[in-house]
């Protein structure tokens, strides 16, 4: 039950679109299409973005997308806002009913 | 609106128990899968455990199998964390979530428990 490996930071001017990557296994994000993206701000809960490696919930903007490509899933904001400043979760079905999250991406809006 | 409330957090000391609750209303608890998820502090986000709609089913992460055990009451809307011998690295933020098409789609507000002597 390793972590999934997300780059500790990310950055982007308004207006521009960012990039998030999470990398895993073929035991966990190659192996389902199991993963989700959480959205954090400081002090609060998260809040589901992503599932299903590219669905989004409801009320979630279009400027969220998410994809996958073998062992790697990525989260994609295009059109950078300033309320999207805030640390970024990927997670993953592990196989046997194990959960597994990434390590987190702070996300900054320059 | 659905909500989730967590309550039971608090300091304890190392080798100690606690019992987390979470009060859920605003949508048929008895339908969902469950899980708690913890945050130490300035840290990521951990998969605690799950549990099915019935509580037939519960898995944990290795590091607290053996010390937490998740229950449901369905007919009080509660979901449960008994934690047992507890450990200065079981310090952390503790939330519960609902389980939704392998995601949590709605989150409770946390509630802290500090593990310290």
């Amino acid at each position: 039950q390793s972590a999934l490996t997300q780059p500790p930071s990310a950055s982007g001017s308004p207006g521009q679109s960012v990039t998030i990557s999470c990398t895993g296994t073929s035991s966990d994000v190659g192996g389902y299409d199991y993963v989700s993206w959480y959205q954090q701000h400081p002090g609060k809960a998260p809040k589901l973005m992503i599932y299903e490696v590219s669905k989004r919930p409801s009320g979630v903007p279009d400027r969220f997308s998410g994809s996958k490509s073998g062992n790697t899933a990525s989260l994609t904001v295009s059109g950078l806002q300033a309320e999207d400043e805030a640390d970024y979760y990927c997670n993953s079905y592990a196989g046997s009913h194990n959960w597994v999250f990434g390590g987190g991406t702070q996300l900054t809006v320059l | 609106e659905v909500q989730l409330v967590e309550s039971g957090g608090g300091l304890v000391q190392p080798g100690g128990s606690l019992r987390l609750s979470c009060a859920v209303s605003g949508f048929t608890f008895s339908s969902y899968w469950m899980t708690w998820v913890r945050q130490a502090p300035g840290k990521g986000l951990e998969w605690v455990a799950n549990i099915k709609q019935d509580g037939s089913e519960k898995y944990y992460v290795n590091s607290v199998r053996g010390r937490f055990t998740i229950s449901r009451d369905n007919a009080k809307n509660s979901l449960y964390l008994q934690m047992n011998s507890l450990r200065v690295e079981d310090t952390a933020v503790y939330f519960c979530a609902r389980h939704y098409s392998r995601a949590s789609d709605y989150w409770g507000q946390g509630t802290l428990v500090t593990v310290s002597s």
